[in-house]
C-alpha cells in the first residue's frame, strides 16, 4: 500500500528560528510531491511542487527537497515567522496517477 | 480566474437524505478528484477522474457515487447520509494524472449529517 507519513504531529517553535517539516513515502516509483499550507478552518494552499525527475524547489523562505531512494522529502522554512503558524500537508503522487496526502504537521511559531 | 468551484459551502442533511456536492473547474483539467478530511487528518481519497465518462474509486469511496459527463464538471452523490459522513469535502483537479500534474482545490464543502 503506498502511504504518506508527516512526523512531527505538532511543532512549537520560537519566533526567527529555522525548522525542518519531514514527509516519508512508501514507494519510490512517484510523479510528484506537493507541500500544502493549510489554515484553521480553511482550504488548501500549494506552496511548492516537486517533479520526480528535480531534487528541489525553492519559493521565498521555502525550500523543499526530494529524495526518491530514502522515500523523503524536507519543508525548510527559514527565520519562522508568527504568520507561519498553520497545519503543512505534502501530498504524493504515485506512478498510478492518484495523490496520498499525509497527515500533516500543525506549526506554532511562538512571538 | 475561477479555478475549482464548489459549492454549497456548508450543508446540513438529515441521516438517509440525498445530496450532491458541485465541482466545476475552468482550467481544462483532465484529472479531477474528490476527498475528504476529518478532524486532525489528511485528506482520503473518495473518487477520482482521468476525463469524461471515467471514473474510479479512491480510498473511503463507499456511500458515494460519482459521474463525469463533462471535461469541466465533477458531482460527488451521497444516495444515503450517514453521521459518519460528516466532513469537509475537497475537490481537485490537475492538468493530467500523470506527470506534471499540479493539484489545485477549492475551499471545500462542510457538510454535517443529523
Amino acid at each position: 500500500k503506498q502511504e504518506v507519513t508527516q512526523i512531527p504531529a505538532a511543532l512549537s517553535v520560537p519566533e526567527g528560528e529555522n525548522l525542518v517539516l519531514n514527509c516519508s513515502f512508501t514507494d519510490s516509483a512517484i510523479y510528484n510531491l506537493q507541500w500544502f499550507r493549510q489554515d484553521p478552518g480553511k482550504g488548501l494552499t500549494s506552496l511548492l511542487l516537486i517533479q520526480s525527475s528535480q531534487r528541489e524547489q525553492t519559493s521565498g523562505r521555502l525550500n523543499a527537497s526530494l529524495d526518491k531512494s530514502s522515500g523523503r522529502s524536507t519543508l525548510y522554512i527559514a527565520a519562522s515567522q508568527p504568520g507561519d503558524s498553520a497545519t503543512y500537508l505534502c501530498a504524493v503522487k504515485f506512478n498510478a496517477g492518484k495523490s496520498t496526502f499525509g497527515d500533516g504537521t500543525t506549526l506554532t511559531v511562538k512571538p | 480566474n475561477a479555478g475549482v468551484t464548489q459549492t454549497p459551502k456548508f450543508q446540513v442533511l438529515k441521516t438517509g437524505q440525498s445530496m450532491t456536492l458541485q465541482c466545476a473547474q475552468d482550467m481544462n483539467h483532465e484529472y479531477m478528484s474528490w476527498y475528504r478530511q476529518d478532524p486532525g487528518m489528511g485528506l482520503r481519497l473518495i473518487h477520482y477522474s482521468v476525463g469524461a465518462g471515467i471514473t474510479d474509486q479512491g480510498e473511503v469511496p463507499n456511500g458515494y457515487n460519482v459521474s463525469r459527463s463533462t471535461t469541466e464538471d465533477f458531482p460527488l452523490r451521497l444516495l444515503s447520509a450517514a453521521p459518519s459522513q460528516t466532513s469537509v469535502y475537497f475537490c481537485a483537479s490537475s492538468y493530467s494524472g500523470g506527470p506534471g500534474g499540479e493539484l489545485f482545490f477549492g475551499e471545500g464543502s462542510r457538510l454535517t449529517v443529523l
